[in-house]
């Protein structure tokens, strides 16, 4: 049982737009910065999105990310079949059970 | 560019130690500025953050596994280490290890990832 909240999969056609949810609570997504990251089958995860909505050098601007209260969106668009993958969200969380979290993966399926 | 490398054991069995070691080239672990964790990943499944250390040893670890986690860091070798130990199958799982600026950023660079049976 992961601590964000994903849905489990998503699709949509090449060239549509696709958005994923995360969801959280005050002491996770509520006060800590959200990223994504993407996995493709057999790979280690990739930084998407840091700091709810930036990009690092090198990701495209098709993917864009946003945060509102307990959760944050990302978003998807222009889909390319090479953005078949599991995403996945992740923050920190505050208080006793203080560490990283991660959400349960959202598989996208380009259809 | 900063790699991490993960090396270890594939197969442990019930009731072990698990070790692993995460080797980083193209940054210096002693020069501070950036936390190293490790994170895995059971079959089929989501990611779970394990713990971090800082160059210095201060190290956090997930409520979770606190009782049978510890992470080292040895900075002569510019890698840190991952012992858990009394492990069970549901400790099968890849492991990766990863790079934070701060605790609570984002993880910018993973290795590869290992993965670790628990069988007997």
């Amino acid at each position: 049982q992961s601590v964000l909240t994903q849905p489990p999969s998503v699709s949509a056609a090449p060239g549509q737009k696709v958005t994923i949810s995360c969801s959280g609570i005050r002491s996770n997504v509520g006060n800590n910065y959200v990223s994504w990251y993407q996995q493709l089958p057999g790979t280690a995860p990739k930084l998407l999105i840091y700091k709810n909505n930036k990009r690092p050098s090198g990701i495209p601007d098709r993917f864009s990310g946003s945060k509102s209260g307990t959760s944050a969106t990302l978003a998807i668009t222009g889909l390319q079949t090479g953005d078949e993958a599991d995403y996945y969200c992740g923050t920190w969380n505050n208080g006793l059970s203080a560490g990283g979290v991660f959400g349960g993966g959202t598989k996208l399926t380009v259809l | 560019q900063v790699q991490l490398l993960e090396s270890g054991p594939g197969l442990v069995k019930p009731s072990q130690t698990l070790s692993l070691t995460c080797t980083v080239s193209g940054a210096s672990i002693s020069s501070g500025g950036f936390y190293w964790s490790w994170i895995r990943q059971h079959p089929g499944k989501g990611l779970e953050w394990i713990g971090y250390i800082y160059y210095s040893g201060s190290v956090q670890y997930n409520f979770s596994l606190r009782s049978r986690v510890t992470i080292s860091v040895d900075t002569s070798k510019n890698q840190i280490s991952l012992k858990l130990n009394s492990v069970t199958a549901a400790d099968t799982a890849v492991y990766y290890c990863a790079r934070t600026a701060i605790p609570s950023d984002a993880f910018d660079f993973w290795g590869q990832g290992t993965m670790v049976t628990v069988s007997s």
